[in-house]
């Protein structure tokens, strides 16, 4: 059964507090791992797919990196603006298309 | 361009009455997903449709749910007869099978069965 596990639950950090997210998975077989930002009352807005280890994308003051265990979301100088709930989820590469997702880390930031 | 059109936003009803949730994929996707929200479970998948064919209805919760795609412009989730449980917001996403495009999803119908 495919698994994602995100850490930290919440995390606070002042602007301009640069930090990375986590997010650990198991699957058989990767597809591509999808990052997601919520806000609330929102569903969630894609950000990044990355596809094999080693990839990183990069979209504004997030980057995001993948290794054949886990991925991380780093958040250079954030604003408060980027105050959101961040998921991950991972799609298999045959079969099932549907994505499973952790269960996200809400990330304020404070100015 | 338009995104992914859920309805009602908001539905507030009383056990045992019947659901029904309705979604309108982004023009040209062939996939579209339903997805359950919870404090406790997280997002989780009810079940995902391809051109219009239901491929996989393991997240399903029980014969009360039951989900339909009669066209490639509409899908509809109905739950009957409705229970507290199945109080959560409920969210469509589309996406083109064939490609590398990510699932989009839309703002979704946040259900409170009283």
């Amino acid at each position: 059964e495919d698994q994602v596990t995100q850490s930290p639950e919440a995390l606070r950090l002042q602007e301009g507090e640069s930090s990375s997210l986590n997010c650990s998975y198991t699957v058989s077989g990767l597809r591509g791992l999808f990052w997601y930002r919520q806000d609330p009352g929102k569903g969630p807005e894609f950000l990044f797919t990355l596809y094999s280890a080693g990839e990183e994308k990069e979209k504004e003051r997030l980057k995001a990196t993948l290794t054949k265990k886990e991925s991380f979301l780093h958040i250079t100088a954030p604003k408060p603006e980027d105050s959101a709930t961040y998921l991950c989820a991972v799609q298999r590469d045959t079969g099932r298309r549907a994505l499973t997702f952790g269960s996200g880390t809400r990330l304020q930031v404070q100015p | 361009d338009a995104g992914v059109i859920q309805s009602p936003r908001h539905e507030v009803t009383e056990m045992g009455q019947e659901v029904t949730l309705r979604c309108k994929p982004i023009s040209g996707h062939n996939s579209l997903f339903w997805y359950r929200q919870t404090m406790m479970r997280g997002l989780e998948l009810l079940i995902y449709f391809n051109n219009n064919v239901p491929i996989d209805d393991s997240g399903m919760p029980e014969d009360r749910f039951s989900a339909k795609m009669p066209n490639a412009s509409f899908s509809t989730l109905k739950i009957q007869p409705s229970e507290p449980r199945d109080s959560a917001v409920y969210f469509c996403a589309s996406s083109m099978f064939q490609s590398n495009q990510p699932q989009h999803f839309g703002d979704g119908t946040r259900l409170s069965i009283l």
